[in-house]
C-alpha cells in the first residue's frame, strides 16, 4: 500500500543551522511528491513539488527513487520557517493525495 | 479571490448529534476535495465532488458520512449521529481540474470536537 513516513515528528534548530525535514515513501509506481507547509493559524499550502525542481524560499527537495525519499532541506534555517511541515504523494497526476503524519519545525533564535 | 473558505472554524458537538461542514472552492474551481485529519495524523482523503457529482468517495466512512455540492451553494460534509471519534479537522480544498498539475487551494479547515 502506499505510505508516507515522515520519523521526526518535532526537530529543533537554531537559526542559522542547516534544517532536512526527511521524508520516505513507498509506492512501486511513478510518484509525484509534494511538500506542504502550514504556518501557525494558517491553511495548508503548496510548498514545492518534485517536478518543479524549483526552490522556494531556500527550500529544496530531489526524489531519490532508490532510496524512496524526498527530503526537505535548507542551508540556513531562519525563525519565520518554524511551522508544520507535511510531505505528500500522489499517484501519478491523481488528485489524490497521501500525507504524512507532519514534522514540527522550530527554528530557535 | 477570498481562496477556498470553510465554516464553522470550530464546530463542538454532543454525542449523538449531527455535524454539518461546509466549503465554498475557490472561484473557478470545480472540484472539491475533503480530508479528514486525526489528531497526531496526516490529512486522509475522504471524498472528491465535482458540481452534483460525487466523483470517488473511497476514503469515506460507510455509515454516518456524506457529502454534496449541489448545482448552488457551497459543498457540505454531514456527519449524523457523531461519536468521539469523529473528533478532527477536516480540510476542504479545491482544483480547477482534476489532476493535481495546478495543485490544490486548501481552506483553514474546521476543527469538530465531539463532546
Amino acid at each position: 500500500a502506499q505510505r508516507v513516513t515522515q520519523p521526526e515528528k518535532l526537530l529543533s534548530v537554531f537559526k542559522g543551522a542547516p534544517v532536512e525535514l526527511k521524508c520516505n515513501y513507498s509506492y512501486s509506481g511513478s510518484p509525484e511528491l509534494f511538500w506542504y507547509v502550514q504556518y501557525s493559524r494558517q491553511r495548508l499550502q503548496l510548498l514545492l513539488r518534485h517536478i518543479s525542481r524549483e526552490s522556494i524560499k531556500g527550500f529544496t527537495a530531489d526524489l531519490n527513487k532508490g532510496e524512496t525519499s524526498f527530503h526537505l532541506k535548507k542551508p540556513f534555517a531562519q525563525e519565520e520557517d518554524s511551522a508544520m511541515y507535511y510531505c505528500a504523494l500522489s499517484e501519478g497526476r491523481s488528485y489524490k493525495l497521501i500525507f504524512g503524519s507532519g514534522t514540527r519545525l522550530l527554528v530557535r533564535p | 479571490n477570498a481562496g477556498v473558505m470553510q465554516n464553522p472554524r470550530h464546530l463542538v458537538r454532543r454525542r449523538g448529534q449531527e455535524a454539518r461542514l461546509r466549503c465554498s472552492p475557490m472561484k473557478g474551481h470545480s472540484h472539491v476535495y475533503w480530508y479528514r485529519q486525526l489528531p497526531e495524523e496526516g490529512l486522509k482523503f475522504m471524498v472528491y465532488l465535482q458540481k452534483e457529482n460525487i466523483i470517488d468517495e473511497s476514503g469515506m466512512p460507510k455509515e454516518r458520512f456524506s457529502a454534496e455540492f449541489p448545482k448552488e451553494g457551497p459543498s457540505i460534509l454531514r456527519i449524523q449521529q457523531v461519536v468521539r471519534g469523529d473528533s478532527a479537522a477536516y480540510f476542504c480544498a479545491s482544483s480547477p481540474l482534476r489532476e493535481l498539475d495546478y495543485g490544490y487551494t486548501f481552506g483553514s479547515g474546521t476543527r469538530l470536537t465531539v463532546v
